[in-house]
Formats: C-alpha cells, sequence, structure tokens
C-alpha cells in the first residue's frame, strides 16, 4: 500500500533556529515528491518539488532533500521566522497518475519568539 | 497568471440539507481539477478529480458527489449533509496528467450542526 509517513508529527523550536522534517514513502512507481506549507485555515502553498533525478531544491530558506534509494526526505528550514508557523506536508505522486497523489499528514511547526 | 477561487469561504449547514461547493480556474484551459477534504488536524483526502468536462472519478465511496459542468468549473454537492461530512473542503488543479504540480484554493470551511 502507498504511504507517505511524516515526522515528528509537531514541533515547537525558538525562532532563529533551524528545524528538519521528515519524510518517508513508500510510493511506487515514483514520479514527484513535493513539500507544502499550510497555514491554519488556508490551502496549502507549494515550496519545491523534486523528480526521481533530483537530490536537493532550495527555496529561499527551505531546504528539500530527495533520497530515492532510501525513499526519504526532508525539509530544512534555516533561521526560522515566526511566519513558518504552519503545517507542512509532503506529497509524493505516482508516476503517470491523475489521482495516486499521496498526502503526508503533516508536521505541525510553531516558531516561538 | 492563473488563479483558483473557491466559495464560499465558510458555511454552516444543518444535517440533511443540500450542499453546494464552488470551484473556479482562471488563466489555464483543460486543467485537472480535484475536491480534497481535511478533517482536523489530519492529512488530505482525496475525494473526486477530474480530467476533462463531465469527467468525474471517485476515490472514496460517500454521501458527496461532483460534477465538472464547465473546463474550469467544478462544482461539489450532496443532497443531504451528515455531521462527519464537517471538515475544510479544497480544490486543487494541475495542468498535466500525473498531477506533477497542484496548486490549490482557499478552502471552504463547512460545519454541519
Amino acid at each position: 500500500k502507498n504511504q507517505v509517513e511524516q515526522s515528528p508529527q509537531s514541533l515547537i523550536i525558538l525562532e532563529g533556529k533551524n528545524c528538519t522534517l521528515q519524510c518517508n514513502y513508500t510510493v511506487s512507481p515514483f514520479s514527484n515528491l513535493r513539500w507544502y506549507k499550510q497555514d491554519t485555515g488556508r490551502g496549502p502553498v507549494s515550496l519545491t518539488i523534486m523528480t526521481f533525478s533530483e537530490n536537493t531544491k532550495s527555496n529561499g530558506r527551505y531546504t528539500a532533500t530527495l533520497d530515492a534509494d532510501t525513499k526519504q526526505s526532508s525539509l530544512h528550514i534555516t533561521a526560522s521566522q515566526l511566519s513558518d508557523s504552519a503545517s507542512y506536508i509532503c506529497v509524493v505522486s505516482e508516476y503517470s497518475s491523475a489521482s495516486k497523489i499521496i498526502f503526508g499528514s503533516g508536521t505541525r511547526l510553531s516558531i516561538r519568539p | 497568471s492563473q488563479t483558483i477561487h473557491q466559495w464560499p469561504a465558510t458555511l454552516v449547514q444543518p444535517v440533511g440539507s443540500p450542499l453546494s461547493l464552488e470551484c473556479t480556474v482562471e488563466g489555464t484551459s483543460n486543467p485537472n481539477l480535484y475536491w480534497y477534504r481535511q478533517a482536523a488536524g489530519r492529512g488530505l483526502q482525496l475525494l473526486f478529480y477530474s480530467v476533462g468536462i463531465g469527467q468525474i472519478s471517485s476515490e472514496v465511496p460517500q454521501n458527496l458527489s461532483a460534477s465538472r459542468p464547465q473546463d474550469r468549473q467544478f462544482i461539489l454537492s450532496s443532497k443531504k449533509l451528515l455531521l462527519s461530512d464537517s471538515g475544510f473542503y479544497l480544490c486543487a488543479w494541475s495542468v498535466d496528467r500525473a498531477g506533477y504540480e497542484q496548486y490549490f484554493g482557499p478552502g471552504t470551511r463547512l460545519t454541519v450542526t
């Protein structure tokens, strides 16, 4: 069964600190992996998207990595800001399928001043 | 540029009443369209997707239905709401068959009382 598991479930860090969120998946055949940021009560917004051949992708202070061999991804946030408080969702798509898009349950990140 | 709209933003409906949520996309043609539901603290669950006018695929059996009367319009409906239909409903679109990059709308918060 295709699954996407994220850890930790929630995380609290101080403003200015770095953090890393994890995503493990079993989706096969693999097409792409995306990280989304979802503010409370809003729709998810894409941060990064990576295909099989990409190991890392950056978007400002967000850097995502992908190890397609171990089927693991991470999202590293540098110099966190209060506005980074949100849920971060890992999404993995199955190759050539409009519907086989598996969402992780997300990591709830809280940045404290 | 492309934009996606959902309305209403919030809705409170009694059990047994009908439902109609609308999603429209601007700035693109023949998009794939998706309806998701997100329960509190949970991941997104794909409800329906559509690859063209009148083409609807359901991912889970439920009390809801979807229709696509126009290329860029996607409607989520119910004849009689249940308490379990409460949640955050998100519409999304993508440009390719594999759902490579999805763009989400702002969402509709539905509370069934």
